[in-house]
């Protein structure tokens, strides 16, 4: 089954203490991204990847940090986390074929940041 | 730069009864647009998209979008809701910035009555 999967889908941690979200896609799709979800502001993208060692800033970089070493997948590191990085994060996943546009989501993992 | 507008942040409607949610865009080209929908707990599924040609598109679960240049508009439509629609409904227009990323609109909650 076609599919982008997160781990974990729950995280509760306290400020500061590193943390690393995975994402994985079985599509060979060329391209990912990591969006965040927040109440009245709909989703905001983190970070993306057009290709294997191909990363860059989205909208909303600042305290984020991913790597892509592998084409399948694409994790998001928080090194020092802070309250404000309590959202609702999504993975996905696109191939060149749409132009990167139609993209599959991962189920999104809630981070609780204390 | 690009932006989405859902008006309507909650709408409630009976079961059987015709939806309409609307979509107002900015972008300065030809836009590549998306209806996406997120149940309860689930990431984005995508319900339908325009990429260029017959201005009114199918997607599915029923639903059916048209796209209306001179009002910047992609509203997304039903003829017959089912209690299963409930969920949040997101309009995304597709840009050549971010590696040809989604910009989202802050969804639209539809609440359905049985």
């Amino acid at each position: 089954e076609a599919q982008v999967t997160q781990n974990p889908r729950y995280l509760i941690t306290v400020t500061g203490k590193k943390l690393t979200v995975t994402c994985s896609q079985n599509m060979n799709h060329e391209y990912m991204s990591w969006y965040r979800q927040d109440p009245g502001l709909g989703l905001r993208q983190i970070y993306y990847s057009m290709n294997v060692e191909v990363t860059d800033k989205g909208d909303v970089p600042e305290g984020y940090k991913v790597s892509r070493k592998e084409k399948r997948n694409f994790p998001l590191i928080l090194e020092s986390p802070s309250p404000n990085q309590t959202s609702l994060y999504f993975c996905a996943s696109s191939s060149r074929a749409t132009r990167n546009y139609e993209q599959y989501f991962g189920p999104g993992t809630r981070l609780t940041v204390t | 730069a690009q932006s989405v507008t859902q008006p309507d942040i909650h709408i409630t409607v009976s079961e059987g009864a015709s939806l309409e949610l609307r979509c107002n865009y900015s972008y300065g080209a030809t836009p590549y647009l998306f209806w996406y929908v997120q149940s309860p707990g689930q990431g984005l599924q995508l319900l339908l998209k325009y990429f260029s040609g017959d201005t009114l598109v199918q997607g599915i679960k029923g639903f059916e979008a048209e796209f209306k240049r001179s009002q910047s508009s992609f509203n997304l439509r039903k003829p017959s809701v089912h209690w299963s629609d409930a969920a949040e409904y997101f309009c995304a227009v597709g840009s050549t910035g971010g590696g040809n990323k989604l910009t989202f609109g802050t969804g639209t909650q539809l609440k359905v009555e049985l």
